[in-house]
């Protein structure tokens, strides 16, 4: 199966930076089949990228998806107080389904 | 509006089986190109793909628990069940049920709230 590994674990940014996460791919991710999910402390999954640089109905454009191949990342432009939260990756490439292991943004 | 809510029993001991039902509303179940799956995730750790069902009875398990679990459906009811046998500590999480995407497959855009199942004697 694909492990997605993501960095970093931890993320500390003041509201209005920059947040750049990364996530890696064990093998290729083929046809940019990988996703960006936000949780917030106590909530479900929420879905934020899909297909590496879609945004999914209703998310703000502050979020974008990049990459292909093995390096996937996802950019949030400038951090509002609802986007501390942890994100996670997820591929669909292979089956199984696989999610990264997470990585929070907390506030500086 | 598509919704989906998790019910079932919050504690259950070891070796016993685990029933879980997720209800849904918004999308039926008989539709091609409609899928539901379970996903769980232990307290303070990341989230783990179990197993979906499509519109035509299809389904797909994670490997490594496909020997544990089973996934149906009951399209009257708008309901899917999930089954686990073999319930150890360690399947101790969070388990939501969630809709798959029909724009691309394996990705889900809307998720129950979740429910807390401990395992422990």
């Amino acid at each position: 199966e694909i492990v997605l590994t993501q960095s970093p674990g931890t993320l500390s940014l003041s509201p209005g930076e920059r947040a750049t996460l990364s996530c890696r791919a064990s093998q290729s991710v083929s046809s940019s089949y990988l996703a960006w999910y936000q949780q917030r402390p106590g909530q479900a999954p929420r879905l934020l990228i899909y297909d590496a640089s879609s945004r999914a109905t209703g998310i703000p454009d502050r979020f974008s998806g990049s990459g292909s191949g093995t390096d996937f990342t996802l950019t949030i432009s400038r951090l509002e107080p609802e986007d501390f939260a942890v994100y996670y990756c997820q591929q669909y490439d292979t089956s199984p389904v696989t999610f990264g292991g997470g990585t929070k943004v907390d506030i500086k | 509006q598509i919704t989906l809510k998790e019910s079932g029993p919050t504690l259950v001991k070891p070796t016993q089986t685990l029933t879980l039902t997720c209800t849904f509303s918004g999308f039926s179940l008989t539709t091609s190109g409609v899928a539901v799956g379970w996903i769980r995730q232990p307290p303070g750790k990341a989230l783990e793909w179990l197993t979906l069902i499509y519109w035509d009875d299809d389904k797909r398990y994670s490997p490594s628990l496909e020997s544990r679990l089973t996934i149906t459906k009951d399209t009257s009811k708008n309901q899917v069940v999930l089954t686990m046998t073999n319930m150890d500590p360690v399947d101790t999480a969070t388990y939501y049920c969630a809709h798959e995407t029909t724009v691309t497959g394996g990705v889900f855009d809307y998720w129950g709230q979740g429910t807390l199942v401990t395992v422990s004697s």
